[in-house]
């Protein structure tokens, strides 16, 4: 069992550049998370995801967006790509409200912007 | 914005020895989650508490929830170097489906 899956583990990326950060699972989950953690710090929220065709927004969404067209797959695209966008970012799932069930955590993405 | 803050942000513990971490909230909480993030890891999933002063154990690992529901607290027995990491709570936002994460307490074990 995969569990959370996220692609690519780590990306270097140009300022101005664009990109998406892939999330999959095969738990049948139907809520998804994506989170960034700056280091040494916590864990801010991006966007999330109740069900296939529904997302709203976190915390930090500025210079994100998201789409949930399958109950499997929750991609995070940045567009212009800023320095302060570098962060490792998470990918979570739970298979109820995820501030009453456990969160899933894929490995994470670790991203620089130069 | 509701914050749960955990103290102390690092902790430097002598193998063999005890220590706890603490989460603190302004305001009652549902209920609170504790992750743990070992270097370099990713977050995963220990415990949820939900009633007011409950206790809960995992081996040398015990939670509480104060009887208030605004605080809660992880103690480690007889720390190892396998207890090296960063430790979440988290707590529900006031509204939606969301958590908030505590800014966590890195742990390092001194052999």
């Amino acid at each position: 069992n995969a569990g959370v899956t996220q692609t690519p583990k780590f990306r270097i990326l140009k300022i101005g550049q664009s990109m998406t950060l892939q999330c999959t699972q095969d738990m049948n989950h139907n809520y998804m998370y994506w989170y960034r953690q700056d280091p040494g710090m916590g864990l801010k929220l991006i966007y999330y995801s109740v069900g296939a065709g529904i997302t709203d927004k976190g915390e930090v969404p500025n210079g994100y967006n998201v789409s949930r067209s399958t109950t499997e797959d929750f991609p995070l695209r940045l567009e212009l790509a800023a320095p302060s966008q570098t962060s490792v970012y998470f990918c979570a799932s739970s298979y109820g409200a995820g501030n009453y069930q456990p969160q899933h955590f894929g490995d994470g993405t670790r991203l620089s912007i130069l | 914005g509701q914050q749960v803050m955990q103290i102390p942000q690092y902790q430097h513990v002598q193998e063999g020895e005890d220590f706890t971490t603490y989460c603190n909230s302004s305001t009652t909480l549902s209920n609170i989650q504790w992750y743990k993030q070992r270097p370099g890891g990713h977050p995963v999933f220990l415990i949820q508490l939900v009633k007011s002063g409950e206790v809960k154990k995992q081996k040398r690992l015990t939670f509480q929830f104060g009887e208030a529901k605004k605080n809660s607290s992880l103690h480690i027995t007889a720390t190892q170097t396998t207890d090296v990491g960063t430790y979440f709570c988290a707590a529900p936002k006031a509204a939606g489906n969301k958590l908030t994460f505590g800014g966590g307490t890195r742990v390092l074990v001194k052999p």
